[in-house]
């Protein structure tokens, strides 16, 4: 399989800046997306990463190390509307289709 | 602009029955996929598109699941003699498609299917 791994549950202060981690492996990789999801919506796309190192994007960074299979999402002066679920995808060669494989996502809850 | 639509937005239906879930993609996007996700779960591949043809089914779970595009546009996914274990939301999403790098997918809202 192609496991998607994403801690569950974060919590974070209002203002604070918190990374989310994702690791994937890495045999056949093309890119790895992160996507928004709010409850009862539809995720909404945040970032692509295909080379090594850091997107910047507004508050939203997100960094990609392919050799490790690794990648972080950074977000920073997190605000109440932060709170969501923060998908992390992968796209690999070779499914003929550049489908995603999604991890299970991980639940952000943005406190005062 | 607009994005990707998808209707209904809800669908109950009972135990055995036939339904049919649209999806309206971005304009020009060429690139169409159907996922499924189940709560607490993230969305799973179902089916790909370029242009009219089903370029990757592998992900359908079964025979009694079926996806068309017939003028490269809207795309209607048909699920035959529905059983309880098909409720989730649908979800569907377009890209442009490019020779080798995959493209940012845009989702649509989603049909919520709930079979009693």
């Amino acid at each position: 399989g192609q496991n998607i791994d994403q801690p569950t549950e974060m919590t974070a202060t209002e203002g604070a800046i918190v990374q989310i981690n994702c690791t994937y492996q890495t045999s056949g990789f093309n890119g790895l997306f992160w996507y928004q999801q709010h409850a009862g919506e539809a995720p909404t796309f945040l970032s692509y990463n295909v080379l090594d190192g850091l997107e910047e994007k507004g508050r939203f960074s997100s960094f990609l190390s392919r050799s490790k299979g690794y990648s972080y999402l950074l977000l920073k002066e997190l605000q109440m509307k932060d709170s969501a679920s923060y998908l992390c995808a992968v796209s690999y060669s070779g499914a003929g289709s550049y489908q995603l494989t999604f991890g299970k996502g991980t639940k952000l809850s943005v406190i005062p | 602009g607009a994005g990707v639509s998808q209707t209904p937005s809800n669908k109950v239906t009972e135990k055995g029955k036939y339904v049919e879930l649209r999806c309206d993609p971005i304009s020009g996007h060429t690139a169409l996929y159907w996922y499924r996700q189940s709560l607490g779960q993230g969305p799973e591949f179902l089916i790909y598109f370029q242009g009219t043809g089903a370029a990757d089914d592998s992900g359908l779970p079964n025979d009694r699941f079926f996806a068309v595009r017939p003028e490269g546009s809207v795309s209607t996914l048909k699920i035959q003699r529905t059983e309880r274990g098909d409720s989730a939301v649908y979800l569907c999403a377009s890209s442009y498609q490019g020779p080798k790098l995959a493209h940012a997918q845009f989702f649509g809202p989603g049909t919520r299917l709930t079979v009693l």
